[in-house]
């Protein structure tokens, strides 16, 4: 799987757009960019993935670079239950079992 | 769908006691596993399943057992407890291609 590169920590209003940034220039042409997030003390919770076209769903927005070389989720209206650890990973998407690796991060703290 | 639920959610067990920890889900999901996280660290897989009556080990197999003769249940046994063994435990399913579902964990102790 590419490696990816996450700032450690980030700060966001409440109310207001979080943007989280992933690069991923080794991306191959056959990983997708999956998002994960880490709530303190609870489980993994999937928000979303994409391969190279933008993806929208009821928790993010996934906007992926037309060279694939970075990606940014994007949390529209962050409240303070989103503050949590958030995970970008890149992975072939195929029929087999894999185990999921977690890098470091972005820590990311939604403030009143 | 209450999706993976896991049970119990807190066990504090004596060197040596055996014990099981229970995961369930009702997605029909073929593949399920089993991770422990342990405090500042990331996830290590012990063993998954992808489907009813196979399982495989993961990186952490030692001290642990698993079956799967339903979908949807994939208990976890612990042999004998040791205190190496004191961490976060959380199962998970995943469907092709491998959206994982975790469960909200269970955090045990070994004294």
């Amino acid at each position: 799987d590419a490696k990816t590169t996450q700032p450690t920590s980030m700060d966001c209003a409440e109310g207001r757009a979080a943007n989280l940034p992933c690069n991923h220039s080794t991306i191959s042409g056959n990983e997708y960019v999956y998002w994960y997030r880490q709530i303190h003390s609870q489980g993994p919770q999937y928000i979303i993935h994409g391969l190279k076209n933008n993806e929208t769903n009821e928790m993010a927005s996934l906007i992926i670079t037309e060279d694939r070389k970075s990606s940014t989720l994007i949390l529209p209206h962050a409240t303070l239950r989103d503050t949590a650890v958030y995970y970008c990973i890149v992975r072939v998407a195929n029929t087999g079992f894999q185990k999921l690796v977690f890098g470091t991060g972005t820590r990311l703290l939604v403030s009143p | 769908n209450a999706g993976v639920t896991q049970t119990p959610k807190f066990q504090v067990l004596k060197t040596g006691q055996s014990m099981t920890l229970q995961c369930a889900q009702d997605m029909n999901h073929e593949y399920m596993s089993w991770y422990r996280q342990d405090p500042g660290m990331g996830l290590r897989l012990i063993h998954y399943s992808v489907g009813a009556g196979i399982t495989d080990q993961g990186e952490v197999p030692n001290g642990y057992n698993v079956s799967r003769s339903t979908t949807e249940d994939f208990p976890l046994r612990l042999l004998s407890a040791a205190p190496s063994q004191t961490s976060v435990y959380f199962c998970a399913s995943s469907t092709p291609p491998d959206t994982q579902y975790f469960g909200p964990g269970t955090r045990l102790t070994v004294l």
